[in-house]
């Protein structure tokens, strides 16, 4: 069954490091997502990702925060200088033309 | 922004009893989905529900869309062990196939022998 990759599965990184977190779509879906998860908390819209450029962005996707598919496949979040509260499970999740959001095993970003 | 919240937040049941969540919002959703979480690990959807009023099942699972589009519930028939998670419901907007979920708060369930 086709599935979301994630990679890294786990980064612990010092804090105004850069880090990039690493996803493969399902190869036909066209929709990208990246969301997060405090421990404990519900899970966060961070950004959409259509026809290469952001569909949507929430407020926590602020200028720290960029996007990029630099292939067909890969799908990338980097976060430029990494703060404490950055720390959390970053899921990707790509969705076809039914709209329904299939999610990675997430990747744990641990900031110090 | 829009607000999900579901209910009960937690809940212990023994094994073999059926459980019922449900989920309200103060914005009208064009879908509602229900994703089981276990730890550690990415949400997977279990239902989708695409118009008002639809009742769909999937195994032991059924959900609704509330005629208001406001509103969703989730039953689990007969739990095992294995339905133990945190289950969200989740709405998604009127944008369009690419908008965004809005996720609720959660039910996390705990199932005893």
């Amino acid at each position: 069954e086709p599935e979301v990759t994630q990679t890294p599965s786990h980064q612990v990184t010092q804090m105004g490091q850069e880090v990039i977190l690493r996803c493969v779509p399902i190869s036909n879906h066209l929709y990208f997502y990246w969301y997060r998860q405090i421990l404990g908390q519900k899970v966060e819209f961070l950004v959409s990702f259509y026809n290469n450029e952001i569909s949507e962005k929430s407020e926590i996707f602020d200028d720290q925060f960029s996007v990029e598919r630099p292939d067909g496949s890969n799908f990338t979040l980097k976060i430029r200088s990494t703060k404490l509260e950055d720390s959390a499970m970053y899921f990707c999740a790509s969705s076809g033309l039914t709209g329904e959001l299939f999610f990675g095993e997430g990747s744990r970003l641990t900031v110090l | 922004g829009q607000q999900l919240n579901q209910s009960p937040q937690s809940m212990f049941i023994q094994e073999g009893e059926d459980v019922s969540m449900n989920c309200t919002s103060s914005s009208i959703f064009n879908t509602w989905l229900w994703y089981k979480q276990d730890p550690g690990e990415g949400p997977v959807l279990l239902i989708a529900l695409y118009k008002a009023g639809e009742l769909t099942s999937n195994g032991r699972l059924t959900a609704q869309f509330g005629i208001t589009r406001k509103d969703s519930f989730l039953n689990i028939s007969a739990s095992i062990p294995s339905d133990v998670g945190i289950y969200f419901c989740a709405g998604q907007g009127l944008d369009g196939t690419a908008s965004k979920l809005t996720f609720g708060t959660g039910t996390r369930l705990q199932v005893t022998l």
